[in-house]
């Protein structure tokens, strides 16, 4: 059985602060995607990252993939209120269509 | 459409009684899933289509939901003699492929059984 686990599961900032999340598996991922959830909302789709390594920014996110691909992290800098919301890792492994959601960080940046 | 579009935004159902849930896909999207997202969870898989093909269900938690996509665009989920632990948001995600194009979500029915 596959096991996800994002951390901290809840995280409450100051604006201006930066921060890290972390999503941790024991299994190898041929992709992972990151999304952001705001309530009432759907999750929409912050990153895909594929390749072992990989770094990607998107204005103040960077996001990382692990160099086996078993775990990856998103960190902001300088966190603005606007970036309040449930933060998702959602993987897929190798040769399935399936992306199976983390637990989510639930992350409120206060004024 | 624009985005993907779920209907009713909010169902509550009487324990014991049917529902159906709608989803409206982005057009021309291939994939389509079906997810349900407990209060202060992450969404949890339910089921897969691919054009009108159900290739997995394995998520489904009961013989009481059911899942159709006939012409290959909008999909239902239905379940039946519902019971209080069915209560959750029903996110239905659509996406060009399955191989690893993004997902595009509605925003969700939430069902409520009293």
């Amino acid at each position: 059985t596959q096991l996800l686990e994002q951390s901290p599961q809840f995280l409450s900032i100051q604006e201006g602060e930066n921060l890290t999340v972390y999503c941790n598996s024991s299994s190898v991922f041929s992709s992972l995607q990151w999304y952001r959830q705001e309530p009432g909302e759907g999750p929409v789709l912050l990153v895909t990252v594929v390749t072992g390594g990989e770094v990607k920014k998107l204005k103040r996110l960077t996001f990382q993939f692990g160099d086996a691909r078993k775990d990856s992290s998103l960190h902001i800098t300088a966190a603005q209120p606007g970036d309040t919301g449930l933060y998702l890792c959602a993987p897929r492994g190798s040769g399935t269509y399936k992306y199976i959601f983390g637990t989510g960080t639930r992350l409120k940046v206060l004024a | 459409g624009a985005g993907v579009s779920q209907s009713p935004r909010y169902k509550v159902a009487k324990r014991g009684q049917d529902v159906a849930l709608r989803c409206d896909p982005i057009s021309g999207h291939v994939s389509l899933f079906w997810y349900q997202q407990a209060l202060g969870q992450g969404p949890e898989f339910l089921t897969y289509f691919q054009n009108e093909a159900q290739l997995d269900k394995s998520g489904l938690p009961s013989d009481r939901f059911f899942a159709e996509r006939p012409e290959g665009s909008v999909s239902t989920l239905k379940i039946q003699r519902t019971q209080q632990e069915d209560s959750a948001v029903y996110l239905c995600a659509s996406s060009q492929t399955g191989s690893g194009s993004p997902l595009h979500f509605g925003n969700g029915t939430r069902l409520t059984v009293t």
